[in-house]
């Protein structure tokens, strides 16, 4: 049974650096099936996609936040992570994890973190 | 960019009637659309994907059709747990992931 858990600080100083681990369990951030996600959801909007990475090292981030988004695998620890840069109000959002389907056999078996919220506030 | 504008935004209905959502989108994306339901307090949960496939342990009164730009989910018998929102979501546009504002279905 595969379960991805947030973590990190529920609150972030405007400018500073917001930081997010997905910890995996019942799978490999190793495996070249899934591409491990991260998603958001400002207070009572809809969802965002903010990028992933591939056990081969391939990372894709929107294009928004591009300049400003790092995610990364650790595979000793079976986590990956999320890292923002100077963050502001506008980046306050529910953050989840997600495996996502790297392709049709294996994308029916899409997992979600219950998400962790993050508030920017000084 | 390709956006996706789901109809409508709130629809009530009635446990036991047949749902049926929309999802546009601005330009052709094949079949790479998926269907999300959200429970309130609850993370999104796959539906359908590759516009008519259901996802792992999903009830066959879920359904998604369509290609192109036009898409549909319909739920055939609402259960009292189907009161949600639901998001579409394309992968036409890849390696960019893109959501629709979301439908809420609610309770008549």
């Amino acid at each position: 049974h595969v379960q991805l858990q947030e973590s990190g600080p529920g609150l972030v100083k405007p400018s500073q650096t917001l930081s997010l681990t997905c910890t995996v369990s019942g799978d490999s951030v190793n495996s070249g099936r899934f591409y491990w996600t991260w998603f958001r959801q400002h207070p009572g909007k809809a969802l965002e996609w903010i990028g992933y990475s591939y056990y081969s090292g391939a990372t894709f981030y929107t294009p928004s936040l591009e300049s400003r988004v790092t995610i990364s695998l650790d595979t000793s620890r079976n986590q990956f992570s999320l890292r923002l840069k100077s963050v502001t109000a506008a980046d306050t959002a529910v953050y989840h994890c997600a495996r996502v389907g790297a392709y049709s056999e294996v994308r029916g078996d899409e997992t979600w973190g219950q998400g962790t919220l993050v508030t920017v506030s000084s | 960019e390709i956006v996706l504008t789901q109809s409508p935004a709130t629809v009530f209905l009635y446990p036991g009637e047949r749902a049926t959502l929309s999802c546009r989108a601005s330009q052709s994306i094949t079949n790479f659309l998926a269907w999300y339901q959200q429970r309130p307090g609850q993370a999104p949960r796959l539906l359908i994907y590759e516009a008519s496939i259901r996802a792992t342990g999903i009830p066959p009164r879920f359904s998604g059709s369509g290609s192109g730009t036009d898409f549909t989910l319909t739920i055939s018998s609402l259960e009292p747990e189907d009161f949600a929102v639901y998001y579409c979501q394309q992968r036409g546009d890849w390696p960019v992931l893109s959501f629709g504002g979301g439908t809420k279905v609610e309770i008549k």
